[in-house]
């Protein structure tokens, strides 16, 4: 089957840096989206990989390793509206994104 | 700036109601996709359209129904509702093509049924 995992929830301080995993088994890869979650709102758009490497946006970095199924949300001087679920999801090969259950941020001061 | 909207933001119905859950898209996507997102489980595509007219079933179909007459709009339908049917929907667009097009979600709709 196809599965994605992330942790449940997290915690980081404030001006921090905090790393989100994200491993999965997928049939087929055609990229791995991360998108960010406030509560009670939609997700929006983070960031694609589609190849191995680093991919740097401002405070916010993923990474991807496609032979070890493997990804990462880094995400650098943590403020308290970095509160907010991140989500993984990989697209495969029917081009249909198969989502994990997010990782719940939590920033304290 | 993509806007999805969605017709309700909070929904309280009766088991056995039937129910529509509107989505409008101003952007002239081809792409439309209905999730429901519960705690602790990742987002579940319900339906999704890739055309006027055109839909295709996702992971969990059972118990909804969907409705495409014209490209900006994407409708769910709960034939006959019922209490496990109680979630966040959230709906979806995006471009047309198989290539890597990001999805861009409405505010969801939480349904809640009695």
């Amino acid at each position: 089957g196809q599965n994605i995992d992330q942790p449940t929830e997290m915690t980081a301080t404030e001006g921090a840096i905090v790393q989100i995993n994200c491993t999965y088994q997928t049939s087929g890869f055609n990229g791995l989206f991360w998108y960010q979650q406030h509560a009670g709102e939609a997700p929006t758009f983070l960031s694609y990989n589609v190849l191995d490497g680093l991919e740097e946006k401002g405070r916010f970095s993923s990474f991807l390793s496609r032979s070890k199924g493997y990804s990462y949300l880094l995400l650098k001087e943590l403020q308290m509206k970095d509160s907010a679920s991140y989500l993984c999801a990989v697209m495969d090969s029917n081009y249909q994104l198969i989502w994990g259950a997010g990782t719940k941020l939590i920033i304290k001061p | 700036d993509v806007k999805v909207t969605q017709s309700s933001r909070y929904l309280v119905k009766r088991t056995g109601e039937k129910v529509f859950l509107e989505c409008v898209q101003d952007m002239d996507h081809e792409n439309m996709f209905w999730y429901r997102q519960d705690p602790g489980l990742g987002l579940r595509l319900i339906y999704f359209s890739y055309d006027v007219k055109m839909k295709e079933k996702g992971d969990i179909p059972e118990g909804y129904s969907v409705s495409r007459e014209k490209k900006e709009r994407f409708s769910l339908i709960l034939e006959s509702a019922s209490t496990n049917q109680t979630s966040m929907y959230l709906c979806a667009s995006s471009l047309g093509g198989a290539d890597y097009n990001e999805q861009f979600f409405g505010p969801g709709t939480r349904l809640t049924v009695l």
